[in-house]
């Protein structure tokens, strides 16, 4: 079956503009959560969305946001983007939310440029 | 606050080597523990292991559990140069899950 698919791959913007990212899980899974990794920071947890419901969030302002539709494809904006958002935005789907166990599947991640 | 710790941060070796890569964390409401391989771009799943299941074997790859030290390692036997990538290991809760960051492992023929 298809894996994770981000778009777009890349993507170039300037402080102050807002971007949307994009996510279409794995057909039948119904969470897909948002990390970005960064070389200083690693893989950090940005949120979780489980039908169409943000579930858990990690700790980043609220200029992250996120939504999931009922066909359980995803996006993720940020707003007034600073130059410290420049990062790799990967989104990963699994049957549930891995507290419950199960393993996730990563997409090939955005990589988001700040100028 | 919460914490995932690798050691060591990079790792040289040759061709058919064994190596062991250290993983603790401290994560209120533990579940589970998760190794990733990062080669390119997207983390590709290795091993989950959690209370029920402390050990995990697949080929050359095996992990193993501590719950008491609250720690992991992941042991790759006869290394071969595509293992070469970064090895992710995670700790979720119910809420979050918190990334260490990562050792560069580098497979020399």
């Amino acid at each position: 079956k298809a894996g994770v698919t981000q778009t777009p791959r890349y993507l170039i913007k300037t402080r102050g503009q807002q971007v949307t990212l994009s996510c279409s899980p794995i057909s039948g899974h119904r969470s897909v959560s948002w990390y970005q990794q960064t070389p200083g920071q690693g893989l950090q947890f940005l949120f979780e969305y489980f039908s169409e419901t943000q579930r858990n969030k990690g700790n980043f302002p609220g200029r992250f946001s996120g939504r999931q539709f009922s066909n359980s494809r995803s996006e993720m904006n940020v707003s007034t983007l600073e130059l410290g958002d420049s990062a790799l935005y990967l989104c990963a789907s699994s049957l549930e939310w891995y507290g419950s166990y199960n393993e996730q599947f990563f997409g090939p991640g955005t990589r988001l440029t700040v100028l | 606050e919460d914490k995932v710790v690798q050691s060591p941060l990079s790792l040289v070796v040759h061709e058919g080597d064994t190596v062991t890569l250290n993983c603790s964390y401290e994560v209120t409401n533990f579940r589970s523990l998760l190794w990733y391989k990062q080669e390119k771009k997207a983390p590709t799943f290795l091993f989950m292991l959690t209370s029920s299941g402390i050990e995990k074997k697949s080929g050359r790859l095996s992990s193993i559990l501590d719950k008491k030290e609250l720690s992991s390692i992941l042991n790759i036997t006869a290394t071969q140069t595509g293992d070469s990538a970064i090895y992710l290991c995670a700790a979720s809760s119910p809420h979050d899950m918190r990334f260490g960051a990562g050792t560069r492992l580098t497979v020399k023929p």
